[in-house]
């Protein structure tokens, strides 16, 4: 069974530095890219980049570029989500996704995880 | 960016009713768009892909049509699980860009 496992939940401060996870399962990790999508409260999905785990090759969205950093450890099949300073506005729910790679901006996305909760708050 | 504009923003609707949800690029995207569907505390899921083709696993009262940059989901009769928040996105060019996402609510 295909899984991507999220980690938990985070209350972070104005400036503090986080790292969320997404672990894959039940599928060969390198065969397929991962991209996060952020969804603010109450608001829509937002596409935020995506890796390609088999070569560490990322693309971002002009939005979070210089502000987030995707990468991934392929020898424990997981993709994570980085900022060194957090702004107050960087609270979310964050999602991973997985899709098939093989074309430029790779296909469509059929297995999400099953989100994080980031607050940033003073 | 490609621009995804999705209509209506809610839509409300009874049982049994047939729901139709468009979404317009602004340019071509060459079929490479996908539906997901999102209900409150979940994680968006995979309704149709590359325009027309239906997932497996989801009932086929769910499918998509295009006509040039004009995308349509069509629930032929809405069923209880169908309240939800419904998305588009084009996979065609970066940034990947989704629709603002379609409410569909009971009358």
């Amino acid at each position: 069974e295909v899984q991507l496992v999220q980690s938990g939940a985070e209350v972070k401060k104005p400036g503090e530095s986080l790292r969320i996870s997404c672990k894959g399962s039940g599928y060969s990790f390198t065969n397929y890219w991962i991209s996060w999508v952020r969804q603010m409260p109450g608001k829509g999905l937002e596409w935020m980049g995506r890796i390609d785990p088999s070569e560490s090759k990322t693309k971002y969205s002009p939005s979070f570029e210089g502000h987030v950093t995707i990468s991934a450890d392929r020898s424990i099949s997981t993709a994570y989500l980085q900022w060194s300073s957090l702004e107050a506005s960087d609270t979310a729910m964050y999602f991973c996704a997985r899709s098939l790679g093989g074309v430029l901006t790779g296909y469509h996305f059929d297995y999400w995880g099953l989100g994080s909760l980031v607050t940033v708050s003073s | 960016d490609i621009q995804m504009t999705q209509s209506p923003s809610t839509l409300s609707a009874s049982v049994g009713d047939r729901v139709t949800i468009t979404c317009r690029a602004s340019q071509n995207i060459n079929s490479w768009l996908a539906w997901y569907q999102q209900k409150p505390g979940n994680a968006p899921k995979l309704l149709i892909y590359k325009a027309s083709s239906l997932e497996s696993g989801v009932p086929s009262r769910f499918s998509g049509s295009e006509s040039g940059t004009e995308f349509t989901l069509t629930i032929s009769s809405l069923q209880p699980p169908d309240f939800a928040t419904y998305y588009c996105q084009q996979y065609n060019s970066y940034p990947l860009t989704f629709g603002g996402g379609t409410k569909v609510e009971i009358k």
